[in-house]
């Protein structure tokens, strides 16, 4: 079936230092990608998505390039901020409608 | 829209008691998904429907577990008898199928069984 694996947390990072969270996947055919993000006490919510192979997705400063041929869609920051500390989630849609989540990536940004 | 509405957002039960979890979701969206989550097994599909039928319930851990979606608006979620192991945030999610578009969660319900 369908999967999504992600780099295991959690990540540490100085504020102003790149970001990157590894996402790969397996799957039939060519799903949509996304990436999700969820702050302390609250749901995911989308953060990025891209649709079709060679597509980025960005927003906030982050963005994620769907690679057919390596089958990733990593997460990339240029600056990261305190703010950013949340628990990130790279996805796929599956057919049928149903959404397949990586296990998270815990993020802490320390000023 | 007000997004996807769950209620309620605490829930603190003595074991073996029943729980019953709702969630309201966005106009339009005709698929409709539980979550459940904990530090220990991560973000887990309990079930989904798709035009109110019940699609996909693999992920229902137990028979103690019932979900139903008597309608385009609202659904439940059922815990009889609940466990201690039941401890965990449920999220409710939904989205329009046949699209390549995005699911929406609310906020989550965090229960914790005494």
């Amino acid at each position: 079936g369908n999967s999504v694996t992600q780099m295991e947390g959690p990540v540490t990072l100085s504020e102003e230092a790149f970001l990157t969270i590894n996402c790969t996947y397996t799957a039939t055919g060519y799903p949509s990608l996304f990436w999700y993000v969820q702050y302390p006490g609250e749901g995911l919510q989308l953060l990025l998505k891209a649709t079709k192979a060679d597509d980025k997705g960005s927003n906030k400063g982050f963005e994620a390039t769907y690679r057919k041929e390596t089958t990733s869609f990593h997460l990339e920051k240029g600056s990261v901020q305190v703010s950013d500390s949340a628990v990130y989630f790279c996805s796929l849609l599956e057919y049928g409608n149903k959404l397949v989540f990586g296990a998270g990536t815990i993020l802490r940004v320390k000023s | 829209d007000a997004g996807v509405i769950q209620s309620p957002r605490h829930e603190v039960t003595e074991m073996g008691q029943e729980v019953t979890l709702r969630c309201k979701p966005i106009s339009g969206h005709n698929s409709l998904f539980w979550y459940r989550q904990t530090m220990m097994r991560g973000l887990e599909l309990l079930i989904y429907f798709n035009n109110n039928v019940p699609i996909d319930d693999s992920g229902m851990p137990e028979d103690r577990f019932s979900a139903k979606m008597p309608n385009a608006s609202f659904s439940t979620l059922k815990i009889q008898p609940s466990e201690p192991r039941d401890s965990a945030v449920y999220f409710c999610a939904s989205s329009l199928s046949g699209t390549q578009e995005e699911a929406f969660f609310g906020q989550g319900t965090r229960l914790t069984v005494v």
